[in-house]
C-alpha cells in the first residue's frame, strides 16, 4: 500500500496567519489527492479534491498544489472556525489517510 | 438533500460480528458510477477506509481488514451494509459511511454523522 505522511503533525497559529501543511506519497500518485477538516465530534468534511480542486461551498482561502509525491494545503489568512485537524487522503489507488495535522491558537 | 445516516449496535461482544447499515437519502445507489464507503476512526486516531462499493456492484476492501469484512447494499432500500467479523477491542472506533465523488479520483463528499461502536466483554 501507498503510505502517507504529513508535516508538521500539529501547529499553533494566529488569526489572520498563513498556515502551509504539507502531505507526502510513498510513491507518485499523480494528482489523486484529497483534504478534509475534521473539528472535534463532527465528521470529516471534503475541503480540496484532485490536488487542487476547491469543494463546492469552501472558502477560497482554501487552496492545494502539488503533484507526484509532494503536496500543499494552504489557508491564506486562518479565521477561528479554522481550528481542526486537517487529513490528506490518496485516491491513486485504495484510499489512505495520512495522520493528520491538528491546527490549534497560538 | 444529500444525507447518510450509520446506525448498528454501541457495544458488541470480542469475537462477535458487527454488523453497520447506511441508509442514504437524496441520491439513488443505482445511479452511474454512484459509491459508498465506510471509514472508521479509532477515539484519538486518524481515519482508516474500510471498503467500498459501486452502483455496479465493484467491491474493494481494506488490504489489512479483508478476510474480516464483507460490504453490500439494498438499492431498493437505499442501504449499504457492512459486516465485520471476529471483533476485537482494537476496532472500538466510530464508523462513518461516506458518499463517493468519483472526479479525477475517489473523494469522499458527504459523510454520516458517525456512529460509535465499542468492543468490550
Amino acid at each position: 500500500d501507498i503510505q502517507m505522511t504529513q508535516s508538521p503533525s500539529s501547529l499553533s497559529a494566529s488569526v489572520g496567519d498563513r498556515v502551509t501543511i504539507t502531505c507526502r506519497a510513498s510513491q507518485s500518485i499523480s494528482s489523486y489527492l484529497n483534504w478534509y477538516q475534521q473539528k472535534p465530534g463532527k465528521a470529516p468534511k471534503l475541503l480540496i479534491y484532485a490536488a487542487s480542486s476547491l469543494q463546492s461551498g469552501v472558502p477560497s482561502r482554501f487552496s492545494g498544489s502539488g503533484s507526484g509525491t509532494d503536496f500543499t494545503l494552504t489557508i491564506s489568512s486562518l479565521q477561528p472556525e479554522d481550528f481542526a485537524t486537517y487529513y490528506c487522503q490518496q485516491s491513486y489507488s485504495t484510499p489512505i489517510f495520512g495522520p493528520g495535522t491538528k491546527v490549534d491558537i497560538k | 438533500q444529500v444525507t447518510l445516516k450509520e446506525s448498528g449496535p454501541v457495544l458488541v461482544k470480542p469475537t462477535e460480528t458487527l454488523t453497520l447499515t447506511c441508509t442514504v437519502s437524496g441520491f439513488s445507489l443505482s445511479n452511474a458510477r454512484m459509491g459508498v464507503s465506510w471509514i472508521r476512526q479509532p477515539p484519538g486516531k486518524a481515519l482508516e477506509w474500510l471498503a467500498h462499493i459501486f452502483s455496479n456492484d465493484e467491491k474493494s476492501y481494506s488490504t489489512s481488514l479483508k478476510s474480516r469484512l464483507t460490504i453490500s447494499k439494498d438499492t431498493s432500500k437505499s442501504q449499504v451494509v457492512l459486516t465485520m467479523t471476529n471483533m476485537d477491542p482494537v476496532d472500538t472506533a466510530t464508523y462513518y459511511c461516506a458518499r463517493i465523488l468519483t472526479v479525477d479520483g475517489d473523494a469522499f463528499d458527504i459523510w454520516g454523522q458517525g456512529t460509535m461502536v465499542t468492543v468490550s466483554s
